[in-house]
């Protein structure tokens, strides 16, 4: 069975581009988590989708925003990037929002020049 | 709003040392446990998990974790390490209906 899967893994871009990343969760699975770990910062939570709803988001301006997709993959968007969006993007899914688990994909590593 | 803490930033330990990590976290009501492993390179992984039943619960590679209720706290533990333990731990919680919220992470480096 294939876990989570993110892409892309590794991406440069300039200040004030736009980024999308992409997630898809194990199948079966309709429950999407996004969190952002930069260096030394552990794990912030961005965004939670569950059955195409977003059901609640972390301390992040309005630039980060995504969406989960009638077949539970999800993207997550940044506008306007700053230096500090430079780190790593994780994506995690669980087979429901009230069940165990979080199942986590390698990350998207993105660096912000 | 849930929060969770961790008590070490960094802990260094030699081979066959033992192993405690703290955790503690806020939230009045019942929840869920959890801690994840990043080794260097790899994935987060979960190493253990706490939903209900027996508050010392033993997970993959050794390691265990009692929940204490009137504490709040979920620490890890392993009797040996292994130089192979080297990595991140992060505590995590999840109370119904809530997202999961990471605590900041310990990193463990064990000495050969």
């Amino acid at each position: 069975e294939a876990g989570v899967t993110q892409s892309p893994t590794h991406l440069i871009k300039t200040r004030g581009q736009q980024v999308t990343l992409r997630c898809s969760p194990i199948s079966g699975h309709t429950s999407v988590y996004w969190y952002q770990q930069a260096l030394g910062l552990g794990l912030q939570f961005l965004l939670w989708y569950d059955e195409g709803e977003e059901r609640n988001r972390g301390n992040f301006p309005p630039r980060f925003s995504g969406r989960q997709f009638p077949n539970y993959s999800s993207e997550l968007n940044v506008n306007a990037l700053e230096l500090e969006d430079s780190a790593l993007y994780l994506c995690a899914s669980s087979l429901t929002r009230d069940t165990g688990e979080l199942f986590f994909g390698e990350g998207s590593r993105l660096t912000v020049l | 709003a849930q929060s969770v803490s961790q008590h070490n930033h960094h802990v260094i330990l030699s081979e066959a040392a033992s192993l405690e990590l703290g955790c503690n976290y806020s939230y009045g009501g019942t929840v869920n446990l959890f801690w994840y492993v990043q080794y260097p390179g790899q994935h987060l992984q979960l190493l253990l998990k706490y939903f209900s039943g027996d508050p010392l619960v033993k997970g993959i590679k050794g390691f265990e974790a009692e929940f204490i209720k009137s504490k709040f706290s979920f620490n890890l533990r392993k009797p040996s390490v292994q130089w192979s333990d080297t990595a991140e731990y992060f505590c995590a919680v999840n109370a119904y209906g809530q997202n999961f919220v990471f605590g900041p992470g310990t990193r463990l480096s064990v000495l050969p």
